[in-house]
């Protein structure tokens, strides 16, 4: 089993939906992830940090369900602007390394 | 202004060539990570180090070589013995906080195509 899974999408909303990603991951011991945004052939940028629970950031919000073991991102008031993929990473800090999803593909139609 | 530098951004070699991608940083960073992306896929860790003088073995490090001689440099090196070399190659970097691990910041990364 990978230690990280993502629905690679691709999700299709019109502007102003409500959308949210998931990723499951086996490794029970992370106590922080991260959700990063990749545009089309550039590279990945930090879009939030969680070290608890959850974390809200304007129309972003990041969710750790440890009892399920899956993280959420949920993007609330959909802008065109937010058309881009986006990867889950959780740590291992026994390995000193980051696993990622594979990314969730968001498009976002006027 | 604090980064990541990768260079170049694109890099054309025959088969049967090494190559060397370049990864320097001026963040202070302790750790440093390569990356491998094939299109519509995720990233796969070929090396890291979190020290120098010191790396380890990533998920798919056959036929890459790294070296940690400085802190602020993470050169890659993709032998001819990769089989499947053309690919996007990202560097990262991030602090290490005692057992925690904290965010990687990201190169621009470098497009490798091997004819």
């Amino acid at each position: 089993r990978k230690e990280v899974e993502q629905d690679p999408g691709p999700f299709n909303v019109p502007e102003g939906a409500t959308v949210a990603f998931n990723c499951t991951y086996s490794n029970s011991a992370s106590q922080s992830f991260f959700w990063y945004r990749q545009d089309c052939r550039k590279e990945p940028k930090l879009l939030m940090s969680v070290y608890s629970s959850g974390n809200e950031d304007g129309r972003f919000t990041a969710q750790l369900n440890r009892a399920s073991q899956y993280i959420s991102l949920l993007i609330r008031d959909s802008k065109l602007s937010d058309s881009a993929t986006y990867l889950c990473a959780l740590p291992r800090p026994t390995l000193g390394r980051l696993y990622f999803g594979r990314g969730t593909q968001l498009t976002v139609w006027p | 202004d604090g980064g990541i530098t990768q260079s170049p951004k694109y890099l054309f070699r025959k088969e049967g060539q090494n190559v060397t991608l370049s990864c320097e940083q001026n963040l202070n960073h302790d750790a440093m990570y390569w990356y491998r992306q094939d299109p519509g896929q995720g990233l796969r860790l070929i090396y890291y180090s979190q020290i120098v003088n010191d790396f380890q073995k990533g998920d798919i490090a056959e036929g890459y070589s790294v070296s940690r001689e400085k802190k602020e440099s993470f050169p890659l090196t993709v032998t001819s013995a990769q089989k499947n070399p053309t690919a996007f190659y990202l560097c990262a970097s991030s602090t290490i906080l005692g057992p925690e691990i904290d965010e990687q910041f990201f190169g621009p990364g470098t497009r490798l195509t091997v004819l």
